[in-house]
């Protein structure tokens, strides 16, 4: 059972352009949402993550919305650079990350100059 | 620090082999996490430890497979008889404790591949 969902799988964005990728979850208990960047024969790497006291959390390009009633959270990257093209996953967990990460299935983003 | 090492980077065996793999943890974490990340999926769950107790263990960690941390310093991965199905990327994390906002920092992985 997949306990975090992300879409879309795979997303094509000109230089410039915002990317958007959007993940739900059905956990309550989940009080702790990173987003991770992974290049190809890499790691995983923290990019930004947020709890659900607050509804938005911006570093740089990078911003996450987050939306508790609905149970969904969203990552937006602004003026998108082909630098940035990699696959980034969203990822739960409870007790503010202090166990397991519960990761969705991650989302291919190829920026085009 | 150089970060989380993780040896080898690949690995190829044969169906029925035994493999161990290693992690070498950013120095002063005292959590240290496996993950497995199949093509084209986000990493899963196996285990965790704190120090050198090993506290939780996924559903995913089957008998042949087991992690021990001596020491609460690096730590070891086997998997004892291998299947085609254990061909996965292995992640090592680690973290410090009470800093988990700051999230995992994770290895680059080893790739083992079941022949």
């Amino acid at each position: 059972q997949q306990q975090v969902k992300q879409s879309p799988q795979s997303l094509i964005v000109q230089k410039g352009g915002i990317s958007i990728i959007n993940c739900a979850y059905e956990n309550t208990a989940f009080d702790y949402f990173p987003w991770y960047q992974q290049f190809p024969g890499k790691g995983p790497a923290l990019l930004i993550a947020i709890r659900p006291d607050v509804s938005e959390k911006k570093e740089g390009r990078f911003t996450i919305s987050f939306n508790k009633s609905a149970k969904q959270f969203s990552l937006h990257i602004m003026d998108s650079q082909p630098g940035d093209s990699a696959t980034y996953f969203c990822a739960a967990s409870g007790e503010t990350g202090a166990n397991n990460l519960f990761f969705g299935t991650g989302t291919r983003l190829t920026v085009i100059p | 620090d150089t970060g989380v090492s993780q040896d080898p980077r690949h690995k190829i065996t044969k169906r029925g082999q035994n493999v161990t793999f290693r992690c070498d943890p950013i120095s002063e974490h005292n959590r240290l996490y496996w993950y497995r990340q199949t093509l084209g999926q986000g990493p899963e769950f196996l285990t965790y430890f704190q120090n050198e107790a090993q506290l939780e263990k996924s559903r995913l960690l089957s008998d042949r497979f087991s992690a021990e941390r001596p020491k609460g310093s690096f730590s070891t991965l086997e998997i004892q008889r291998t299947e085609q199905g254990d061909s996965a990327m292995y992640l090592c994390a680690s973290s410090l404790a009470g800093t988990a906002l700051f999230g995992y920092t994770f290895g680059s992985g080893t790739r083992l591949t079941v022949v």
